[in-house]
């Protein structure tokens, strides 16, 4: 199993570009997330799906958009970059939202870089 | 909606002593406590977890304890390797619905001197 895999590994773009964050996971999990990563803030998720076919909002939307392709894939689109977007995305997965067994299984990371 | 502290943000210890991570939570009706552990470069991965219907749980070198009543928890490491060397995120969960969602603290860089 690879486990949760996302692409690319590394990104930069142009302020007001657009892209998309491809996420994909074989473990069957139900639930799939995207998190950023900045210094000393920690993990704050971004959007998250509970199940194929639902997406929520999470801590910090703004920006975003996402997509639920399928049980196993869950992209992440930014519109229009901009710099206060440079950070590090995980995407994540777990067998089940709503389960006390809830560990969240994080894919490698994209370094995203807005100019 | 739920807030996480976590201290301190960095931490240095001598190899073999003991580390101690605190974390805060502000939701009263939190249940669920997990670390993850993240090597540099790396993901996170998750080391150990806590229910609220217990006070502590131990794995090898690794402990958390739960007090529900002050609403902190910490996460204990005995014998420090250089290994353990790495960010450590605490984290919180209101309930278990479909839309629950995992707080994160801000992380604490742990570093074992030799």
């Amino acid at each position: 199993n690879a486990g949760v895999t996302q692409t690319p590994k590394f990104q930069v773009l142009k302020t007001g570009q657009s892209m998309t964050l491809q996420c994909a996971q074989d473990m069957n999990h139900n639930s799939m997330y995207w998190y950023r990563q900045d210094p000393g803030m920690g993990l704050r998720l971004i959007y998250y799906s509970a199940s194929e076919g639902t997406t929520d909002k999470g801590e910090v939307p703004n920006g975003y958009n996402v997509s639920r392709l399928n049980k196993r894939e869950f992209s992440l689109r930014l519109e229009s970059a901009a710099p206060s977007q440079t950070s590090v995305y995980f995407c994540a997965s777990s067998p089940r939202q709503d389960s006390s067994y809830n560990e969240q299984f994080f894919g490698p990371g994209t370094r995203l870089t807005v100019l | 909606g739920e807030n996480v502290e976590q201290h301190p943000s960095t931490l240095s210890v001598q190899e073999g002593d003991s580390a101690v991570i605190k974390c805060t939570y502000s939701d009263s009706a939190s249940n669920y406590f997990p670390w993850y552990k993240q090597e540099l470069g790396k993901r996170p991965q998750l080391i150990i977890d806590i229910r609220s219907n217990v006070g502590e749980k131990k794995d090898q070198r690794i402990a958390v304890t739960l007090n529900k009543t002050a609403k902190h928890f910490s996460l204990h490491i005995t014998e420090t390797q250089p290994e353990d060397s790495a960010v450590y995120f605490c984290a919180a969960r209101r309930g278990h619905s479909s839309a629950s969602k995992i707080i994160f603290g801000s992380g604490t860089r742990l570093s074992i001197r030799p």
